[in-house]
């Protein structure tokens, strides 16, 4: 079981807004900056933010990330049928000395 | 631009050892360190650990000592994951993915390994 809790599943209608939470610990989250990556169905899994808040080139800026003591959000807005995939946010764990992922969050674009 | 292409996948049978390369291109290969992640299906990511380009020394996650070795051929910018003693429950997805040093943001990604493991 890993260490970041993430819920299943979110969904919304194309256009608006999600927002998916990982939840962790002072050992983790409340101690290291956040990446959150995005697995496109049958994909490898893709970086979309890290140190927390930052995007990679070729990012859009519908997607954004931010850390509030030991919980981490990732939000996307614009939503669009193409951001349907599964979303995984990590960072390093003290207490266990790995990285940890959390436990992936799908996102339905209804 | 940048790429990690890995090996093909591979049907092992319980016992055998497999050994999964992962060619690095389009950077200088030293200034970064390459993660293993595995996914067994229908799960999510695990971090298996990370080799230090430079050194070549590596680090495992708990769960994935002593049947799990890291290794490298900087000559051709190349890391192997070997897998020795497959059991059933080694089937998985097996992707190599780089970070820079120091940070522990998984940047670019290979595709992906399938290997599976059965009798």
């Amino acid at each position: 079981q890993s260490v970041l809790t993430q819920p299943p599943s979110v969904s919304a209608a194309p256009g608006q807004k999600v927002t998916i939470s990982c939840s962790g610990s002072t050992s983790n989250i409340g101690s290291h900056y956040v990446s959150w990556c995005q697995q496109l169905p049958g994909t490898a899994p893709k970086l979309l933010i890290y140190d927390t808040d930052k995007r990679p080139s070729g990012i859009p800026d519908r997607f954004s990330g931010s850390k509030s003591g030991t919980s981490a959000t990732l939000a996307i807005t614009g939503l669009q049928t193409g951001d349907e995939a599964d979303y995984y946010c990590a960072t390093w764990d003290n207490s266990l000395s790995t990285y940890v992922f959390g436990t992936g969050t799908k996102v339905t674009v209804l | 631009q940048v790429q990690l292409v890995q090996s093909g996948s591979e049907l092992k049978k319980p016992g055998a050892s497999v050994r999964v390369s992962c060619q690095a291109s389009g950077y200088t290969f030293n200034a970064y360190t390459i993660n293993w992640v595995r996914q067994a299906p229908g799960q999510g990511l695990e971090w298996m650990g990370w080799i230090n380009i430079n050194t070549g020394n590596p680090s495992y996650a708990q769960d994935f000592t002593g049947r799990f070795v890291f290794s490298l051929d900087t000559s051709v910018s190349t890391a192997y994951l070997q897998i020795v003693s497959l059991k059933a429950d080694d089937t998985a997805m097996y992707y190599c993915a780089r970070a820079v040093m120091g940070s522990t943001a998984l940047d670019y990604w290979g595709q992906g390994t399938l290997i599976t493991v059965s009798a």
